[in-house]
């Protein structure tokens, strides 16, 4: 009953290959986020679509394109990786009831780029 | 822009109370949020608390908001080594996002 799920949870991958990290909410959200936490654990957002379309795209390199197939769906595709891209990545979703914003996450994909 | 700050790292006793304290820059902030992020996993929430509040308290957890001052503190109460976490302090901006502060990491001594 996993409600926010990411596939990979380990990735590993040489410089300059191309790769994608999948995620889906079984929660009937209509928001979904990327976030990339670094080795200091520093929580950082990416990418946020409401209902497939995109509403927040923070400074991140352009290698960097989600899409969205579905409202239960957000994929991140990263392009020509870099050393920098090191991190893990988290997938979270929400919906915004009586004003509040709980965000659930996933449990994220370490993605290592040797 | 608005700013959510916390420090690093927290080390108690076993058994101790714990307290990690965050500050937070925009006042119209309406819920407040706490996160536990355990090794190798996501975050969860942890509990939250709504700006007309003072204080929420559930079980072991005692959330203090002091509105005047933007400071929000979450009291642990009888730390146990399973409350090893890193603790994420988050306001609710006015577009219903998330600001996150930089994570508390919780060390618990024996």
């Amino acid at each position: 009953d996993t409600a926010v799920s990411q596939t990979p949870k380990y990735l590993v991958t040489q410089m300059g290959n191309d790769k994608s990290i999948k995620c889906e909410q079984n929660l009937g959200h209509d928001t979904m986020y990327w976030y990339k936490q670094d080795s200091k654990k520093f929580l950082k957002i990416m990418f946020s679509y409401n209902n497939k379309e995109l509403i927040i795209n923070e400074t991140v390199p352009n290698r960097f394109s989600p899409k969205s197939p579905d409202k239960a769906h957000l994929n991140l595709h990263i392009n020509s990786l870099e050393l920098g891209d090191s991190a893990v990545y988290f997938c979270a979703s929400s919906q915004v009831l009586e004003g509040r914003n709980e965000q659930f996450f996933g449990p994220g994909t370490r993605l290592t780029v040797l | 822009g608005e700013d959510v700050e916390q420090s690093l790292f927290l080390s108690v006793r076993e058994g101790d109370s714990s307290v990690i304290n965050c500050t937070y820059t925009d006042s119209s902030s309406t819920y407040l949020y706490w996160y536990k992020q355990e090794p190798g996993a996501g975050l969860q929430l942890l509990t939250y608390i709504f700006s007309n509040m003072d204080m929420k308290q559930d079980q072991r957890l005692t959330v203090l908001l002091n509105k005047k001052d933007k400071h929000l503190s979450l009291r642990i109460a009888d730390t146990q080594t399973g409350d090893s976490a890193i603790y994420f302090c988050a306001e609710k901006d006015s577009n219903y996002q998330l600001i996150w502060g930089a994570g508390t990491k919780l060390i618990i001594k024996p």
